[in-house]
């Protein structure tokens, strides 16, 4: 089955413990991108990846941190969490650009703190 | 950057009557414009994009506009049905499309 998938669900932690969600997709999608959703601000871009070790800053990637050292796994890293990473994070991705149609992972809700 | 406005927020109908979301965008480079689905608790789903060479683009009972002119684009939803009841968001980007900038989101409700 083709999908995108995340983890952990649910995190609950504390202020500068480092984490990281980990994201993956069986596609073969050279596009992934990680989202982050909050009330009254919709999604915000963190970064996105156009190839293996290809990154790029989205719109809000202070305090965040990615790698793609294989094509099918997105990880984010949160060096040092504050309450303020508080969210609702996505992970999605897509065959070649982000214009084709991004497939989204189930989220993951983080509370930090 | 680009900057998403999305409104309204908040948008009840009656079924069977129609809906209209609208956004503008501040950047005239931006030239991809999708929109998304998302149900409650739920992953957001693509459900129709536009492209600025186009100015209107159709998929059964959803149609999305767009004036380039005043940088504003819009989802209109036909005969609503209760399974419309979500939350809407559109989004701006630039041809390729790798760097995006969302809405606000609008929540639906689809009344029976």
């Amino acid at each position: 089955e083709a999908q995108v998938t995340q983890n952990p669900r649910y995190l609950i932690t504390v202020t500068g413990k480092k984490l990281t969600v980990t994201c993956s997709q069986n596609m073969n999608h050279e596009y992934m991108s990680w989202y982050r959703q909050d009330p009254g601000l919709g999604l915000r871009q963190i970064y996105y990846s156009m190839n293996v070790e290809v990154t790029d800053k989205g719109d809000v990637p202070e305090g965040y941190k990615v790698s793609r050292k294989e094509k099918r796994n997105f990880p984010l890293i949160l060096e040092s969490p504050s309450p303020n990473q508080t969210s609702l994070y996505f992970c999605a991705s897509s065959r070649r650009q982000g214009s084709e149609t991004q497939y989204f992972g189930p989220g993951t809700r983080l509370l930090v703190l | 950057g680009e900057n998403v406005e999305q409104h309204p927020s908040t948008l009840s109908v009656q079924e069977g009557d129609s809906a209209v979301i609208k956004c503008t965008y501040s950047d005239s480079a931006s030239n991809y414009f999708p929109w998304y689905k998302q149900e409650l608790g739920k992953r957001p789903q693509l459900i129709i994009d536009i492209r600025s060479n186009v100015g209107e683009k159709k998929d059964q009972r959803i149609a999305v506009t767009l004036n380039k002119t005043a940088k504003h684009f819009s989802l209109h939803i036909t005969e609503t049905q209760p399974e419309d009841s979500a939350v809407y968001f559109c989004a701006a980007s630039i041809l390729p499309g790798n760097q995006f900038y969302f809405g606000t989101g609008t929540s639906l409700t689809v009344i029976p």
